[in-house]
């Protein structure tokens, strides 16, 4: 069993729709959660971290951790096609060593 | 301010050979990871530098090593290619005592044939 799971999707919404993207994870040694996104070809792009249960709001992004359910979760709300794109989560104890979900394929259709 | 840089973007070698990659981090960032992406293993963490030091260490053979220069600039060398070294190799950098913030280049496309 992987330390992060995320289930693979891919998940297809229609624009402006509410989009949850989830991990669960088993090590609760993780103390820091981050959301990445990454584009085809691209490198993942940094969009959201928190460190605390809870949530967290930028923009139309909302990133939500239960540590005790050991489950975090990305909303978007009001999706656009330029959303489209592999969702990463990523985990960490101390340091710089991320562990990685497997990624979410999100595809909002016009 | 520039973003992590990465070269060459796209490599193709033969089995047995070594590559070498480097990695420019932001400036002022001063630890550097790498990472392996494949599509079977998803994003898989390989070592971070932090001032000239390998600081942490993933699990994959000795084959893997890398090193940080004084101005953070890091390279990552392969040996001994398979053809599952195939991958994207990412570098990330992290700003000074964030745990949350690691910045990545668009990575290197390897290729082994």
């Amino acid at each position: 069993q992987k330390e992060v799971e995320q289930d693979p999707g891919p998940l297809s919404v229609p624009e402006g729709a509410i989009v949850s993207l989830n991990c669960t994870y088993s090590n609760s040694a993780f103390q820091y959660f981050m959301w990445y996104r990454q584009y085809s070809r691209k490198g993942p792009e940094l969009l959201m971290y928190t460190y605390s249960s809870g949530n967290k709001e930028d923009g139309r992004f909302t990133a939500q951790v239960d540590k005790s359910s050991k489950y975090i979760s990305l909303f978007i709300r009001d999706s656009q096609p330029s959303d489209s794109a592999t969702y990463l989560c990523a985990l960490n104890n101390a340091g710089n060593m991320l562990t990685f979900g497997g990624g979410t394929r999100l595809m909002v259709k016009p | 301010k520039a973003g992590v840089t990465q070269t060459p973007r796209y490599l193709i070698k033969t089995r047995g050979q070594q590559v070498t990659l480097s990695c420019s981090p932001i400036s002022g960032h001063r630890s550097v990871s790498w990472y392996q992406q494949t599509p079977g293993q998803g994003l898989q963490f390989l070592f971070e530098y932090f001032s000239e030091t390998q600081r942490n260490k993933g699990n994959f053979p000795g084959r893997f090593s890398g090193r940080q220069f004084s101005n953070s600039r890091s390279e990552m060398n392969v040996s001994t290619l398979e053809l599952g070294d195939s991958a994207l190799y990412l570098c990330a950098s992290s700003p000074p005592g964030s745990y949350t913030e690691a910045f990545f280049g668009q990575g290197t496309r390897l290729t082994v044939v």
